[in-house]
């Protein structure tokens, strides 16, 4: 099955810098990349996917890159705000295993004012 | 908002008893899948349910079961509950490709 690997644990970075959580995922037949912020107490809240069709995608201050040939993919948080804060999961599927989610064991992000 | 709710939103339960936990999805979605969060770890595929019929499951024995309805409502039945199987759980509704979270049920069992 596919086994997807996400780094750091734990990230902190001040009010205003660029966050980044880098993920890789084992099964080259993975063509769908969702990341989710899960605030406490709430669910998995999607906040940009990628296909492997494309290389990055980009919505506002957030920006996904995806790396095939190297099995791996990039969550981007530019001029990052507090409520930002959050944990943040990578999962990758397949359309040929009707999208059944495996996810990374996240990211702790802690912006700080 | 995802249009996903689940119910209830916490419970308690004792080694050995039975639980069912409650999902209503989006109108319109005809999958639902149910994942299982552990306390500091990513949500783990438990199953998926596609047109009322089971559509995949992932690394958990037959004690956790499923059914869904076809007024977009499902259910999670968990026999037999063990400690281990304090978690988050959460419901997924789907139109086919990206999948939307509810809030999940908070199960501790003791």
């Amino acid at each position: 099955g596919e086994n997807v690997e996400q780094h750091p644990s734990t990230l902190s970075v001040q009010e205003g810098d660029s966050a980044v959580i880098k993920c890789t995922y084992s099964d080259s037949a993975s063509n769908y990349f969702p990341w989710y912020k899960q605030e406490l107490g709430k669910g998995p809240q999607l906040i940009i996917d990628i296909r492997s069709n494309v290389g990055e995608k980009k919505d506002q201050r957030i920006a996904v890159t995806l790396n095939k040939t190297a099995k791996h993919f990039s969550l981007h948080i530019t001029e990052t705000q507090p409520e930002d804060s959050a944990v943040y999961f990578c999962a990758a599927s397949q359309r040929s295993n009707d999208y059944k989610l495996s996810f990374g064991a996240g990211t702790t992000v802690t912006v700080r004012a | 908002e995802t249009g996903v709710t689940q119910s209830p939103t916490h419970l308690i339960k004792t080694r050995g008893q039975q639980v069912t936990l409650r999902c209503s999805s989006q109108s319109g979605h005809n999958t639902v899948s149910w994942y299982q969060q552990a306390l500091g770890q990513g949500p783990q595929f438990i199953f998926q349910y596609y047109r009322e019929e089971e559509n995949g499951r992932g690394n958990f024995p037959p004690r956790f079961s499923g059914l869904q309805f076809p007024n977009y409502s499902s259910e999670l039945n968990v026999n037999a509950l063990e400690l281990d199987d304090s978690a988050l759980y959460l419901c997924a509704s789907s139109d086919g490709e990206t999948q939307y979270f509810g809030p999940g049920t908070r199960l501790l069992v003791l």
